[in-house]
């Protein structure tokens, strides 16, 4: 199955700030690659679809790149209510596969 | 609006099954796919398997294969998720979401296994 390597695990940084999490796939994923973000309780968001597409309602400064075995997903100036655990997931071949996560706190 | 509720929160002795609900609205069911994922408790995600509404075609991770059962029920719009010989490993969060990748999700369900 694909591994998907997120990092860092944690990242503290403060409102306004740019955030720049990475995921890394054992093999190509080409761009089916989503990130989705967790509030604590609450079930995941999808924020970002095929590397690159924002999902419906998801603010502009969530931005996606990559293809094949590295992503990005940054966020531009971070607002208070960004601070959250955000996974990245591959559809690319079974068994989809999601990342350890990246906890981003204040 | 699209919405997945799911049933009610579950508490399982080991060894026994238990079988989660969700039920679609908002949509036509048969035209997306549904996958459950669940979480442990403070821990991260894990895939456990897709259904196609539409035809039954299913995929299942490997860890629970043998274990697991998916199903829809398309007159109501349902999906079901059933778990077999179930260990305290099992004790998690279980989460139904629609299409690739997964835009709308269930509120979750919480199984929890124990003596």
């Amino acid at each position: 199955e694909i591994v998907l390597t997120q990092s860092p695990a944690t990242l503290s940084l403060s409102p306004g700030e740019r955030a720049t999490l990475s995921c890394r796939a054992s093999q190509s994923v080409s761009i089916y690659l989503a990130w989705f973000q967790q509030m604590p309780g609450q079930a995941p968001r999808l924020l970002i679809s095929d590397a690159s597409n924002r999902a419906t309602g998801i603010p502009a400064r969530f931005s996606g790149s990559g293809s094949g075995t590295d992503f990005t997903l940054t966020i531009r100036s971070l607002e208070p209510e960004d601070f959250a655990v955000y996974y990245c997931q591959q559809r690319s071949v079974w068994p989809y596969t999601f990342g350890q996560g990246t906890r981003l706190e204040l | 609006q699209v919405q997945l509720v799911q049933s009610g929160a579950e508490v399982k002795k080991p060894g026994a099954s238990v079988k989660v609900s969700c039920t679609a609205s908002g949509y036509i069911f048969n035209n997306f796919g549904i996958n459950w994922v669940r979480q442990a408790p403070g821990q991260g995600l894990e895939w456990m398997g897709w259904i196609n509404p539409h035809n039954g075609n299913r995929n299942y991770a490997q860890k629970v294969q043998g274990r697991l059962t998916m199903t829809t029920d398309t007159s109501t719009s349902t999906a079901y998720m059933e778990l077999s010989s179930l260990t305290s490993d099992d004790t998690a969060v279980y989460y139904c979401a629609r299409g690739d990748p997964s835009d709308y999700w269930g509120q979750g369900t919480l199984v929890t296994v124990s003596s």
